[in-house]
């Protein structure tokens, strides 16, 4: 069965230091998205791609993130200058298009900023 | 914006029936999920529901109420491996994002 993969799962990085996180979506998808959750709390949406462009970002995709699909099947995100409060999970997820909207989930990368 | 409600921890014991409600207000809506998360994992897809009415899927169903901005999660002959959180996602009118709530932990025991 196909599904969404990320590498690294665990990442340690140094405030203030870059991190890219890769993802690769579900290879029929049309919509990726990026989500985080920080321990104990709920899942929250970053932003979603479609397109080769982001449709739509939060609050907290601010400028210190950005996305990319650099060819046909990677998808990432990258934080330019980590701070303490970066430190969560974050998922990546696809989903088909239109007519199927359940969004598929990979296992994640384990993101601690020291 | 989004308010999505639901409880925080629920018990059962194996073989029993949990129904777990999910209430939500929204500036649009077009469709609620319900996800499955064990600790440390990801969030696994279990259903989806955009009209009123009940969706049935083995041991699990969800049913949607749209006008009472309401849903709730059935999981029948509850097995010790349904012990996790469920959580629930609102899909707004306009875009593909998924809000959702703080997820309702169901421990199941012998």
């Amino acid at each position: 069965e196909p599904e969404v993969t990320q590498t690294p799962s665990h990442q340690v990085t140094q405030m203030g230091q870059e991190v890219i996180l890769r993802c690769v979506p579900i290879s029929n998808h049309l919509y990726f998205y990026w989500y985080r959750q920080i321990l104990g709390q709920k899942v929250e949406f970053l932003v979603s791609f479609y397109n080769n462009e982001i449709s739509e970002k939060s609050e907290i995709f601010d400028d210190q993130f950005s996305v990319e699909r650099p060819d046909g099947s990677n998808f990432t995100l990258k934080i330019r200058s980590t701070k303490l409060e970066d430190s969560a999970m974050y998922f990546c997820a696809s989903s088909g298009g239109y007519g199927t909207y359940e969004q598929y989930f990979g296992p994640g990368t384990r993101l601690t900023v020291t | 914006g989004q308010n999505i409600d639901q409880p925080t921890e629920m018990t059962a014991t194996e073989g029993a029936i949990v129904q777990i409600n999910c209430t939500y207000q929204t500036s649009g809506f077009n469709g609620l999920f319900w996800y499955q998360q064990h600790a440390g994992e990801a969030p696994t897809f279990l259903s989806y529901n955009v009209l009123d009415g009940l969706e049935e899927k083995g041991r699990f169903s969800s049913f949607l109420s749209r006008s009472k901005g309401y849903s709730y999660l059935l999981l029948k002959e509850l097995q010790m491996k349904d012990s996790a959180s469920y959580l629930c996602a609102v899909r707004g009118s306009d875009d593909y994002k998924l809000s959702f709530g703080a997820g309702t932990t169901v421990t199941v025991r012998a």
